[in-house]
């Protein structure tokens, strides 16, 4: 059974440049959660991906979306990258929208210069 | 009042002897509890989930969770130097259905 994995590992890019974070899910499921882990903090949950569609969001502006595919696969995209968005993103799966556990990726470290 | 509050630490314990970390959550209602391991580099690892008031015992581990007090601990017992790591408390908050995690605690093992 493979985990999470996500891509790619580390990730260099500029204010303003937009950026797009790959996450396959674990066998079997459904659901992708993806996470900002800044320098020092827990990780904060962005959104849920579930059945192609955004099923749940936490506090961070529209210039974060997602996409969810058939496959259960998912992207994170960050538009007009800001200092404070360098951190760990980390991908997490699930089954049928749950939350509960999450077991996360090995994440994509993304630094913005 | 944060959400989920964590001692930052460090947090340093001899090595053999039991390691006490603890976690403090606002809403009543959350069901689910999670404690995850960090090592620094790399993504937390879920170690721990307990849902039920009183003790969750696996291997070194044992979680312990008071719903009435608002309060999940983790104790670690005979700790070694590979514990050394940051601890995240992780709540599933029933208001907002999602998990809402702690800034972590820094453990160190000393030799």
């Amino acid at each position: 059974e493979t985990g999470v994995t996500q891509s790619p590992t580390h990730l260099i890019k500029t204010r303003g440049q937009q950026v797009t974070l790959r996450c396959s899910s674990q066998s079997g499921h459904n659901t992708v959660s993806w996470y900002q882990q800044a320098l020092g903090q827990g990780p904060q949950f962005i959104f849920q991906y579930y059945r192609e569609e955004e099923n749940g969001r936490g506090n961070f502006p529209p210039r974060f979306s997602g996409l969810q595919f058939p496959n259960y696969s998912s992207e994170l995209n960050v538009n007009a990258l800001e200092l404070d968005d360098s951190a760990l993103y980390l991908c997490a799966s699930s089954v049928d929208g749950s939350n509960q556990p999450q077991h996360f990726g090995d994440g994509t470290r993304l630094s913005i210069l | 009042q944060k959400e989920v509050e964590q001692n930052s630490g460090p947090l340093s314990v001899p090595e053999g002897a039991i390691a006490s970390l603890n976690c403090t959550y606002s809403d009543r209602g959350s069901q689910s509890f999670f404690w995850y391991r960090q090592y620094s580099g790399k993504s937390p690892e879920l170690i721990m989930s307990i849902y039920s008031n009183g003790d969750k015992e696996d291997g070194r581990f044992t979680a312990q969770l008071n719903k009435a007090s608002q309060y999940v601990s983790l104790l670690i017992r005979d700790s070694q130097p590979s514990d050394s790591a940051t601890y995240l408390c992780a709540v599933l908050y029933s208001s907002a259905s999602k998990i809402i995690f702690g800034s972590g605690t820094r453990l160190s093992i000393r030799p």
